[in-house]
């Protein structure tokens, strides 16, 4: 069954330090997206992704955020400049469609800002 | 404003029991709906979903309720096994670029 693939599955990093989380789609996908999710809490929307743009953002994704697909197969989350307050899971996850079943998520990366 | 929320954060049954998640939602606009179920250190996994011009759906030992009246939705899952404990997260989409909303999420716990 076609996954979504994130690497690395955990990163620790110091606080004002740049990370990059990467994801790999399932490869018929067109639509991708970042959500997170802060220990013990709900699964949060960050951003989705459409035709090389961003399609949506929620208000977390600010300035210090950014995606990007690189080449045809990857698609990253850049954070700057990590807070404390950035810990948490971070899923990729890819679509068929806007609206259609198959929203397929990947295993996360846990960030850790220390 | 856009929500998704839960009415019981836990829930604990025995072997071969039924059990019910509930989750409450605020926009009237949804479009569809759909149940994750989240192991320990992994993401959501696809269980079902439903849209907005359907009240009910069947899947292997799930069914999913949905009442647009009360803004109700719900997660039956029939024999419950040990293997279904888990988060359980009801999330909606529909009325943004692909955006999932979540719930807060319920802990199934089945025990032997």
């Amino acid at each position: 069954e076609p996954e979504v693939t994130q690497t690395p599955s955990h990163q620790v990093t110091q606080m004002g330090q740049e990370v990059i989380l990467r994801c790999v789609p399932i490869s018929n996908h067109l639509y991708f997206y970042w959500y997170r999710q802060i220990l013990g809490q709900k699964v949060e929307f960050l951003v989705s992704f459409y035709n090389n743009e961003i399609s949506e953002k929620s208000e977390i994704f600010d300035d210090q955020f950014s995606v990007e697909r690189p080449d045809g197969s990857n698609f990253t989350l850049k954070i700057r400049s990590t807070k404390l307050e950035d810990s948490a899971m971070y899923f990729c996850a890819s679509s068929e469609g806007v609206r259609v079943t198959g929203y397929t998520f990947g295993s996360g990366t846990r960030l850790t800002v220390v | 404003g856009e929500s998704v929320g839960l009415h019981l954060p836990t829930l604990s049954v025995q072997e071969g029991d039924n059990s019910i998640i509930n989750c409450a939602y605020s926009n009237s606009a949804s479009d569809y709906f759909i149940w994750y179920k989240q192991e320990s250190g992994k993401g959501p996994q696809f269980i079902i979903d439903i849209r907005s011009n359907m009240d009910k759906r069947q899947g292997q030992r799930v069914t999913v309720l949905l009442n647009k009246t009360v803004k109700h939705l719900s997660l039956q899952i029939a024999a419950t096994q040990p293997g279904d404990s888990a988060v359980y997260f009801c999330a909606h989409g529909g009325t943004s670029y692909g955006k999932l909303t979540f719930g807060q999420g319920t802990i199934l716990t089945v025990h032997p």
